[in-house]
């Protein structure tokens, strides 16, 4: 299943609304997760189930999506949030992520 | 506290073997959804494999036949055994354990292999 993000890059201010898109190639139903990573770092998991926030993560971060569009919002941009961000699909094997969305500071 | 520890990257030439290691505290590793995930220099995640907490093992396409995950319960340890190895597996590669279904919630350092003569 090949998983599609976009945009690739994006530039964006403090306070902004994001949303970033991810499309699957095939139904997928809600087993999409979103990960967060920073340079040097490991990936952090944000949101399961397409749409379930992980505990400890704000609330500014949501998910939506079933079949095959989904999207990750970021609703008031902070300057921790500047980072790369992929989608991963869970419903079958070979697991596989987009190719990321690269979030920086305008 | 949970914690994942890799060990094993380094430098191998082309063809060579390679056993990767990640030690686990603060769970048990014996019933739990654990993967490999790797990275290349600059690039996005590629996931490797994952060993279920059935013990049901399942491999990415580009090291199906190469590459074996397992896991020592005695030790708390997953392992990814990588051999006849090219210069495209040089990543990082990441421990992770997760859910089935749900991704993977908690994630080592990586443990960074080198593939080149």
């Amino acid at each position: 299943i090949q998983l599609t993000q976009s945009p690739s890059f994006l530039s964006a201010s403090v306070g902004d609304r994001v949303t970033i898109t991810c499309r699957a190639s095939q139904g997928i139903s809600s087993y999409l997760a979103w990960y967060q990573q920073k340079p040097g770092k490991a990936p952090k998991l944000l949101i399961y189930s397409a749409s379930t926030l992980q505990s400890g993560v704000p609330s500014r971060f949501s998910g939506s999506g079933a079949g095959t569009e989904f999207t990750l919002t970021i609703s008031s941009l902070q300057p921790d949030d500047f980072a790369t961000y992929y989608c991963q699909q869970v419903h079958s094997y070979p697991i596989t992520f987009g190719q990321g969305t690269r979030l920086e500071i305008e | 506290e949970v914690q994942l520890v890799e060990s094993g990257g380094g430098l191998i030439q082309p063809g060579g073997s390679l056993r990767l290691s990640c030690a686990a505290s603060g769970f048990t590793v014996s019933n739990t959804y654990m993967t490999w995930v790797r990275q290349a220099p600059g690039k996005g995640l590629e996931w490797v494999s994952v060993i279920n907490s059935d013990d049901s093992t399942f491999y990415a396409d580009s090291v199906e036949g190469r590459f074996t995950i397992s896991r020592d319960n005695s030790k708390n340890t997953l392992y990814l055994q990588m051999s006849s190895l090219r210069a495209e597996d040089t990543a990082l590669y990441y421990c992770a354990k997760g859910t089935k279904g749900q991704g993977c919630d908690f994630w080592g350092q990586g443990t960074l292999v080198t593939v080149s003569s």
